[in-house]
């Protein structure tokens, strides 16, 4: 394992649903980020904590809404989501921003129906 | 425009078998460049990070080369075993930012 755990691992949500990703580190890292992994397709960064700060968002549709309650958490709350966005997301923490080596979680499949 | 890119986008091998895959680059300015392995229903996990006066590494059977001057990574897969299945996907880091490649599908057959 590589400290960094995400819950829940699958979810299933129709477009009108709130639901919401969490993520936890047990690293010590002051940095976290979101990424979504489509099939075939490159990670695509989607958000960047540092100290509990947002740095960066990279475009992301509003439906998608983070939340950095400490350097150990990082949550991904989701509503009116859209068929595309089924994905992988995945969480990531470093001791500092890219390039830092970043240590994933195992991701949550999310499947919009 | 930073880019990443990776091939073959996948390949079968028999159990026992060398592999090589390959990664090229156009980014800059270059810090260094990492290879992942991700297993399936998995995140990527780091296997070797390379700086740019560094030209060979190696982590078990996984060795990793760069050639800075024509901007070109390979990742060479000894003796596979049905473990080594995964994508293996490179990641550069240029000007702060991470710039991933779209991984390569490896599948070990018995």
């Amino acid at each position: 394992e590589t400290g960094v755990t995400q819950t829940p691992r699958h979810l299933v949500m129709g477009m009108t649903n709130k639901k919401s990703l969490k993520c936890e580190q047990h690293l010590g890292h002051n940095a976290m980020y979101w990424y979504k992994q489509s099939a075939k397709k490159p990670l695509e960064l989607m958000f960047v904590y540092s100290l509990e700060e947002r740095v960066e968002n990279n475009s992301v549709p509003s439906r998608f809404s983070p939340e950095c309650p400490n350097s150990s958490h990082l949550f991904l709350h989701l509503h009116t989501l859209q068929p595309e966005d089924s994905a992988l997301y995945l969480c990531a923490s470093s001791s500092g921003l890219p390039g830092y080596e970043q240590y994933f979680g195992p991701g949550t499949r999310l499947t919009v129906t | 425009k930073n880019q990443v890119e990776q091939s073959p986008q996948s390949l079968i091998i028999l159990e026992g078998k060398n592999c090589t895959l390959q990664c090229n680059y156009t980014v800059s300015p270059f810090s260094n460049l990492r290879w992942y392995k991700q297993d399936t229903g998995r995140g990527p996990v780091s296997l070797t990070i390379m700086t740019f006066s560094e030209n060979t590494k190696s982590n078990g059977r996984y060795t990793a080369t760069l050639d800075a001057d024509t901007k070109q990574s390979s990742l060479h897969i000894t003796a596979s075993q049905l473990s080594d299945s995964a994508s293996y996907i490179c990641v550069v880091s240029a000007g702060g930012k991470l710039i991933f490649g779209q991984g390569t599908e490896l599948s070990v057959k018995p």
